[in-house]
């Protein structure tokens, strides 16, 4: 079944601990984008990617890390989590554009982070 | 600079009644424009793009590029439409999907 996988899905953790959440995808995309969901601000590009070993950053980038040495995986690395970045966060993918083609983006089921 | 306003944050309309979602967007060439739709607890997912000029679930939304506008349309709401809902812009080029803050739709009995 073609997917998009996170883990975890729920997480609670202190502030300062590094964590890392995973993002996999067996759909061969070349981009892959990770968001973070909040009320009242809808969804927000924190990073993407756009093949292997290319990443640039989004809307809200700080205080995220993200690696792409797999065309499969895109983990969302928090060196030192802060409260502020409680939220539900999104792993999406898709192919990338061919002239004329209109492609859609698959979303992960969601990891909700709490940071006390 | 690419962008999406949804000016609506919750929309509520009662069963049978007609639906109109609104989604104004900033760019100044050719965008591909998209409608996505969270459900309690589930992933976003595809709804409807423009270039298809498909009709989903009963929803349509056509590019008007006069207005810049992208409205989601659909003249009979049920229950089961209730959900949040993103408009969503990629320009030209392998550019990131740019999305709308969203509107939550509720529909009620």
């Amino acid at each position: 079944e073609a997917q998009v996988t996170q883990n975890p899905r729920y997480l609670i953790t202190v502030t300062g601990k590094k964590l890392t959440v995973t993002c996999s995808q067996n759909m061969n995309h070349e981009y892959m984008s990770w968001y973070r969901q909040d009320p009242g601000l809808g969804l927000r590009q924190i990073y993407y990617s756009m093949n292997v070993e290319v990443t640039d950053k989004g809307d809200v980038p700080e205080g995220y890390k993200v690696s792409r040495k797999e065309k499969r995986n895109f983990p969302l690395i928090l060196e030192s989590p802060s409260p502020n970045q409680t939220s539900l966060y999104f792993c999406a993918s898709s192919p990338t554009s061919l002239a004329g083609a209109s492609y859609e983006q698959y979303f992960g089921p969601g990891t909700r982070l709490t940071v006390t | 600079a690419q962008r999406v306003t949804q000016p609506e944050k919750l929309l509520s309309v009662f069963k049978g009644a007609p639906v109109e979602l609104k989604c104004n967007y900033s760019y100044s060439g050719s965008p591909e424009l998209f409608w996505y739709v969270q459900y309690s607890r589930q992933r976003l997912q595809l709804l409807l793009r423009h270039i298809s000029r498909e009709s989903i679930k009963g929803f349509t939304a056509d590019l008007n590029k006069g207005e810049t506008s992208f409205h989601l349309k659909k003249p009979f709401a049920q229950e089961e439409d209730s959900a949040m809902y993103y408009c969503a812009l990629r320009g030209s080029g392998n550019t990131p999907l740019v999305f709308g803050k969203g509107t939550r739709l509720s529909v009620i009995a």
